[in-house]
Order: structure tokens, then C-alpha cells, then sequence
């Protein structure tokens, strides 16, 4: 098994729900990313979990909230989001190795989200 | 800080024509690693190839052949007789280690290819 699966595949929300995007990999990667991307841009780095610990927030705000329950699932809760965060939400996952720069990233087919 | 140039913002061929799309890079690092990555309008990104600092040859799989020049911090990559299927945003990626674990990309801003019968 070599991808990446997100659900759900499309998601619309109002400002006020409570949603969450699932991500899930099977191919042993300890490495696992949470991407932002916007129409006409490249995807922006959120979140990075390794070996099931957050080693990265870039300053994303505390409505999304992710969680790695385990070495295989990743997860983004979303609530109370505006409309500027409607984008396409992508996760990737990497095999983490000691001095891993080279480990390239498999990337899921992302989650398109709106939110009214 | 890193910084990745993909100067062309989109490019227009015909099929069968042969394109490159160009790579710019900037990094402090010794050791780094190059990528590029294919995005379909299906919106997955799809990785194509990775290339170390240390390495310097090119490489050629299929239609496709990359060109890593490190005295002009430049990766290119070029699609021999293209074809319709090849239309996609292509992302040049450099990649530098986190902190605790994984690694960090900076993209560049992506070439949208058109390739038309």
C-alpha cells in the first residue's frame, strides 16, 4: 500500500460547526503533514507530527487543532473557521529516518473545504 | 532562509514539443535535497524526483530528464515530446530538516503547463 487517503473528499461548513479531516497512511512513514493550499498557490506547511509527537506548529491558529491518535491516522479538527480559511487541505506523510532531508513526501488527494 | 524561484508562471506548448521548466534555489545549507512534484487539476501532488547537493549527475526516466547544476543553484527539468497528460502545475521543492523530526519544504510558486493538441 503507497498512498495517502484524506476524507472527506469535499467538506462545506458554516462558521460555527465543528468538523474534522481525516488522513490516513499504511506505509510504515513516522513522518506525517498537515498542508494549506490556496487557488493558484503553493501548499504552505501547518503542522508536523513525528513519531506521533507535534515537532512543528507554524503559527497556525488555534482553530485548527490537530491530533495524531496513532503512527498511521492524522487528524485536523476545524472549528468556528472563516470563509478565508476555504482551501484545499492537502496531508503528506515521510518515512522518518535519522538526518531524513532526503525522504520525500507522499502527498494525499487532499480535502477541499468551503466554509460559509 | 531558503528560497526556491520557478520564474515561469505558465507555459504553453504543443504536443510532441519539447519543454523545460526552470529552478532556482537558495539555501545555506551543505547538504539539501531538490524535488519536484507534479499537481493534476485532480489536485494531488504527485512526486516526480529527488535530488541530493552531492549528486550532480542528471537523470532521465522516460520522457522525463532533470538537470541539477550546483554552480547556478539550478534543477531543471525538462519533458521530452510532451503530451496532452503532462498539463499539471509542476512544484520545484527544497527540503531542510525540522527540528525533532521530518522535513520542511519550501516550494517554489509552481509552472502551470498547457499542452494542446
Amino acid at each position: 500500500d503507497t498512498e495517502v487517503t484524506q476524507t472527506p473528499k469535499h467538506l462545506v461548513m458554516g462558521m460555527t460547526n465543528k468538523k474534522s479531516l481525516k488522513c490516513e497512511q499504511h506505509m510504515g512513514h513516522r513522518a506525517m503533514y498537515w498542508y494549506k493550499q490556496k487557488a493558484k498557490k503553493p501548499p504552505e506547511l501547518m503542522f508536523v507530527y513525528s513519531y506521533e509527537k507535534l515537532s512543528i506548529n507554524e503559527s497556525v491558529p488555534s482553530r485548527f487543532s490537530p491530533e495524531c491518535p496513532n503512527s498511521s491516522l492524522l487528524n485536523l479538527h476545524l472549528h468556528a473557521l472563516q470563509p478565508e480559511d476555504s482551501a484545499l487541505y492537502l496531508c503528506a506523510s515521510s518515512l522518518r529516518l535519522s538526518g531524513d532531508a532526503y525522504n520525500e513526501q507522499f502527498f494525499g488527494p487532499g480535502t477541499r473545504l468551503t466554509v460559509l | 532562509a531558503q528560497k526556491v524561484t520557478q520564474a515561469q508562471t505558465e507555459i504553453s506548448v504543443v504536443e510532441k514539443e519539447d519543454v523545460t521548466l526552470d529552478c532556482v534555489y537558495e539555501t545555506r545549507d551543505t547538504t539539501y535535497y531538490l524535488f519536484w512534484y507534479k499537481q493534476p487539476p485532480s489536485g494531488e501532488l504527485v512526486f516526480l524526483i529527488r535530488r541530493n547537493s552531492f549528486d550532480e549527475q542528471n537523470e532521465i526516466s522516460g520522457r522525463y530528464s532533470w538537470n541539477f547544476q550546483k554552480s547556478t543553484s539550478s534543477f531543471n527539468f525538462t519533458i521530452t515530446a510532451s503530451q496532452v497528460v503532462d498539463s499539471a502545475v509542476y512544484f520545484c521543492a527544497l527540503s531542510g530538516l525540522i527540528t525533532g523530526g521530518g522535513n520542511k519544504l519550501t516550494f517554489g510558486t509552481g509552472t502551470q503547463l498547457k499542452v494542446e493538441l
